[in-house]
């Protein structure tokens, strides 16, 4: 069965530092991945996705993820982050084949610090 | 509407009880899915609808738990019995066409707590 590792459960940031969120996935097929957001008292929604093509995908509000094939990472990044950033991230992955189900990381709570 | 909708947004329920957790997604959208997330986690899959389909409901962990969907639009997920372990937010979310690598919209939740 696939599995997603996020492994920073809770990272805490002042204001225009730089954040990469750690994503590893286990699956031994062609898979898509995603990073998916929560802000506070709101509903889950896309932040980013990769399906093929360059392994550097850029997404809204500034973040990027980078798909490193032979390490199973796709770790989320921003340049400098704002305090509106202030979220849950989820990791998730989904198989080309299979791609009606979505498996989700357990999340990393970021708190960004005016 | 605007957006996935689900009810109740919070359900209390006592142990034993039987439960109905209602999800109206996005007018028109073909996809569904209900998902179960714990505490301090990320959701984990339910079940998937195509239009009125049932295509795949290998997530559901036990035979306490159906999900419907008669129309193709509205979807009902109920939990018979409820357990304590049952506790968790239970998401619903849509996409618009078949290909659920299109972006999934999802509601906000409900809540269920058994006591």
């Amino acid at each position: 069965a696939q599995s997603v590792s996020q492994h920073n459960h809770h990272v805490i940031l002042s204001e225009a530092a730089s954040l990469e969120l750690g994503c590893n996935y286990s699956y031994g097929g062609t898979v898509n991945l995603f990073w998916y957001v929560q802000y506070p008292g709101q509903h889950l929604q896309l932040l980013l996705k990769y399906f093929s093509g360059d392994p550097l995908v850029k997404g809204i509000k500034g973040f990027e993820a980078e798909f490193i094939k032979s390490k199973f990472s796709f770790n989320l990044r921003k340049p400098s982050v704002q305090w509106s950033d202030t979220a849950e991230y989820f990791c998730a992955v989904n198989s080309k084949y299979n791609f009606n189900k979505f498996y989700f990381g357990s999340g990393t709570k970021l708190n960004v610090k005016p | 509407g605007a957006g996935v909708s689900q009810s109740p947004r919070y359900k209390v329920a006592k142990r034993g009880q039987d439960v109905a957790l209602r999800c109206d997604p996005i007018s028109g959208h073909v996809s569904l899915f209900w998902y179960q997330q714990a505490l301090g986690q990320g959701p984990e899959f339910l079940t998937y609808f195509q239009n009125e389909a049932q295509l795949d409901k290998s997530g559901l962990p036990s035979d306490r738990f159906f999900a419907e969907r008669p129309e193709g639009s509205v979807s009902t997920l109920k939990i018979q019995r409820t357990q304590q372990e049952d506790s968790a937010v239970y998401l619903c979310a849509s996409s618009l066409r078949r290909d659920p690598n299109e972006k999934l919209f999802f509601g906000s939740g409900t809540q269920l707590s058994v006591l």
